[in-house]
């Protein structure tokens, strides 16, 4: 079976500039999260979609948004870019567990640079 | 806020030895706990989760300790193998996963000399 795919791999913007990353999750899984991870940090949890619907949303600004479809694939778009969004965005896709918890599968990531 | 800490920051262990990775954390509503393992430019794959109505969990090499009152738990990589030489992170979720918000810790980046 096919893992999470996300695209694209790299990416580089201006600041100021609109990005668009996509996600397509494992066949089967409702449900999509997309975190920041910073060069040397942890993953940092921006959104979570559960049948297109918002269940979750981190410290992010504004300016980032995203959106799931109804084949469950994603969408993550950031506006008016800065250099500090520079980061791996990863998408994960999640099943429910027998004990009830979203068990999380990332995908390899997009890598933003924003010069 | 910092609701995690994990340690060490960076762990060389010899082939063959014990990597013994820990992590604290302060919210008690936390109730899953999965450790991912991240190789460079790649994405972190999931290793083991615990739930903490278990002391201790095992797949392979690979070993959680839960200890509940004290708040911690650690990661156990047992005859540890340069293909093992990664970055680790331990992760909490709270009840029902509030939304699906998973809260990494730092990191320890592991290096297992042949």
């Amino acid at each position: 079976d096919a893992g999470v795919t996300q695209s694209p791999t790299h990416l580089i913007k201006t600041r100021g500039q609109h990005v668009t990353l996509r996600c397509s999750p494992i066949s089967g899984h409702k449900s999509v999260s997309w975190y920041q991870q910073v060069l040397g940090q942890g993953p940092q949890f921006i959104f979570q979609y559960y049948e297109k619907e918002e269940r979750g949303r981190g410290n992010f600004p504004d300016r980032f948004s995203a959106r799931q479809f109804p084949n469950y694939s994603s969408e993550l778009n950031v506006n008016a870019l800065l250099l500090g969004d520079s980061a791996l965005y990863l998408c994960a896709s999640s099943r429910l567990t027998s004990g009830g918890h979203n068990e999380q599968f990332f995908g390899p990531g997009t890598r933003l640079t924003v010069l | 806020q910092q609701q995690v800490k994990q340690s060490p920051q960076s762990l060389i262990v010899q082939k063959g030895g014990i990597s013994i990775i820990n992590c604290a954390y302060e919210n008690t509503a936390f109730d899953y706990f999965p450790w991912y393992q991240q190789f460079p430019g790649k994405g972190p794959a999931l290793l083991i989760a615990i739930r903490p109505d278990v002391s201790e969990k095992k797949e392979g090499r690979f070993t959680i300790s839960f200890n509940k009152s004290a708040k911690q738990f650690s990661l156990h990589i047992m005859d540890s193998q340069p293909g093992d030489s990664a970055t680790y992170f331990c992760a909490f979720a709270g009840v029902y996963n509030q939304g699906g918000k998973l809260i990494f810790g730092q990191g320890t980046e592991l290096s297992v000399k042949p």
